[in-house]
């Protein structure tokens, strides 16, 4: 069974501070993805990395960025959070080895990281 | 440009009712479709994927590349089937979503 495990469940952070959401996938992966979702907006897609220390924007990189330093572990920082990047976090994690051509395949989700900024 | 527009925010039914959530995409290529799932408390997860035809937990879903649509259906809606749905299209290696259609249904 695919198991993808966020470090935090909740977390509290005051605004400036620096922040950073840990994923693991224990399946060996190929692609990884980092998503915020917000009541409707849906998900929307941070960062991608379809393999070590590769990544790429996704719709919304502004303010954020990512670390794949090993193929099990994608994390995604937030530099200085700010009040609008209250939300929630999931990971995934697909089999695929796409790259940046053709289907991701099904997604395996993490359970998601609510971040909130005070 | 890729896109996937769920009109819906929230679909409310009686169970036994049948149920209809609509999804629209915009992709230049050859669409890879899927519904997602989240039930309360739980992760998102896959509910089926247009290339396997399949009918998952009764529902079912069509691509239409004419209507550029993948409609979710099930003809008798059931308590469990409470949840948010979600529409997504693959392409270019990442996984775009729609907003979200939250399914209730009411005894």
């Amino acid at each position: 069974d695919v198991k993808v495990t966020q470090s935090s469940r909740y977390l509290v952070k005051r605004t400036g501070e620096k922040v950073f959401l840990e994923c693991v996938q224990d399946m060996d992966h190929e692609n990884m993805f980092w998503y915020r979702q917000d009541p409707g907006l849906g998900l929307r897609l941070i960062y991608f990395s379809y393999d070590v220390k590769m990544k790429e924007k996704g719709d919304i990189p502004e303010g954020y960025s990512v670390s794949r330093e090993k193929k099990e572990r994608f994390s995604l920082i937030l530099e200085s959070a700010s009040t609008n990047q209250t939300s929630m976090y999931l990971c995934a994690s697909s089999p695929y080895p796409s790259g940046l051509a053709g289907s991701t395949g099904e997604l395996f989700f993490g359970e998601g990281s609510r971040l909130t900024v005070l | 440009a890729q896109r996937v527009t769920q009109p819906e925010k929230l679909l409310s039914v009686f169970k036994g009712a049948p149920v209809e959530l609509k999804c629209n995409y915009s992709y230049s290529g050859s669409p890879e479709l899927f519904w997602y799932v989240q039930y309360s408390r739980q992760r998102l997860q896959l509910l089926l994927r247009h290339i396997s035809r399949e009918s998952i937990k009764g529902f079912t879903a069509d691509l239409n590349k004419g209507e550029t649509s993948f409609h979710l259906k099930k003809p008798f809606a059931q308590e469990e089937d409470s949840a948010m749905y979600y529409c997504a299209l693959s392409g270019g290696g990442k996984l775009i979503f729609g907003q979200g259609t939250e399914l209730s249904v009411k005894p």
